[in-house]
C-alpha cells in the first residue's frame, strides 16, 4: 500500500542549528509534494509544494526541500532555525492517477531552543 | 486565517451517538477535504468532494459519511461513535484537486466519553 514516512517524531535543535526532516514515499507513480506547517494553536498551511521542474523547492521562511525520485524522498532543509519554528512538519504526496489520493505522513514535532 | 471555517469548535458526546461536522470552504474553492488527526494514526486522509462529487477516498470507516452541497458546504456525519473516534477533525479546501494548495480550518475537536 502506498504511504508516507516521516524518520524523525520530535526533533530537538538550538537556534542556528541547521534542520533536516526526511520524507520518503512509497508509490511508483507520478507524484505531487507538499510540506505543511502547524503553528501551536494554529491551522496548517502549505510551507512548499513541488510539482514538476527544478527538483529543489524553495518554501516560505526560508525553507527548501529536495526531491530525489530515485530515493523516493522529499526532505525538507533551513540552513539555520530560529526559536519561531517550533512546529509541527508534515509531508504530503499526492498520487497523480491514483483517483487524486493524498496521503499525510505522522509529522514530525520540531522544538527549537532558545 | 485561512478563510475555511468549521463549525463547532469543540464537541463532547457519548458511544453511540451521531454527530454532524460542519465546513464551509474558501470562497471559489471546488474541493473539500476532511481529514482526521490522532496521537497514534498522526494525519489521516478520509475523504473528498468535488463540486457535490464524491472525488477521492481514503481511510474513512462505513460509520462515517460525508457531503457536498450545492453551495459547497460539506458536512462529516459520524456515527455508532466509538471512544476511539476521539480526534481532531480538519476540513481543507483546494480551488481544483489534491494537488493544489490545500487550506485547512481550524478544526473540530471531538470527544467521545
Amino acid at each position: 500500500a502506498q504511504s508516507v514516512s516521516q524518520h524523525n517524531h520530535h526533533v530537538i535543535l538550538s537556534e542556528a542549528a541547521s534542520l533536516e526532516l526526511g520524507c520518503n514515499y512509497s508509490y511508483g507513480g507520478t507524484v505531487n509534494l507538499f510540506w505543511y506547517v502547524q503553528y501551536p494553536g494554529q491551522h496548517l498551511q502549505l510551507l512548499l509544494k513541488y510539482f514538476s521542474g527544478d527538483p529543489l523547492v524553495k518554501g516560505i521562511k526560508g525553507f527548501e526541500a529536495e526531491f530525489i525520485k530515485s530515493k523516493f524522498s522529499f526532505n525538507l532543509r533551513k540552513p539555520s532555525v530560529q526559536w519561531s519554528d517550533t512546529a509541527e512538519y508534515f509531508c504530503a504526496v499526492n498520487l497523480m492517477n491514483r483517483d487524486d489520493k493524498i496521503i499525510f505522513g505522522k509529522g514530525t514535532r520540531l522544538h527549537i531552543l532558545p | 486565517d485561512s478563510g475555511v471555517t468549521q463549525t463547532p469548535k469543540h464537541l463532547i458526546t457519548a458511544t453511540g451517538q451521531r454527530v454532524t461536522l460542519r465546513c464551509s470552504p474558501r470562497s471559489g474553492d471546488l474541493s473539500v477535504y476532511w481529514y482526521q488527526q490522532s496521537l497514534d494514526q498522526g494525519l489521516q486522509f478520509l475523504i473528498q468532494y468535488y463540486n457535490g462529487e464524491e472525488r477521492a477516498k481514503g481511510n474513512i470507516l462505513e460509520r462515517f459519511s460525508a457531503q457536498q452541497f450545492p453551495d459547497l458546504h460539506s458536512e462529516l456525519n459520524l456515527s455508532s461513535l466509538e471512544l476511539g473516534d476521539s480526534a481532531l477533525y480538519f476540513c481543507a479546501s483546494s480551488v481544483g484537486g489534491a494537488g493544489e494548495t490545500q487550506y485547512f480550518g481550524p478544526g473540530t475537536r471531538l470527544l467521545v466519553l
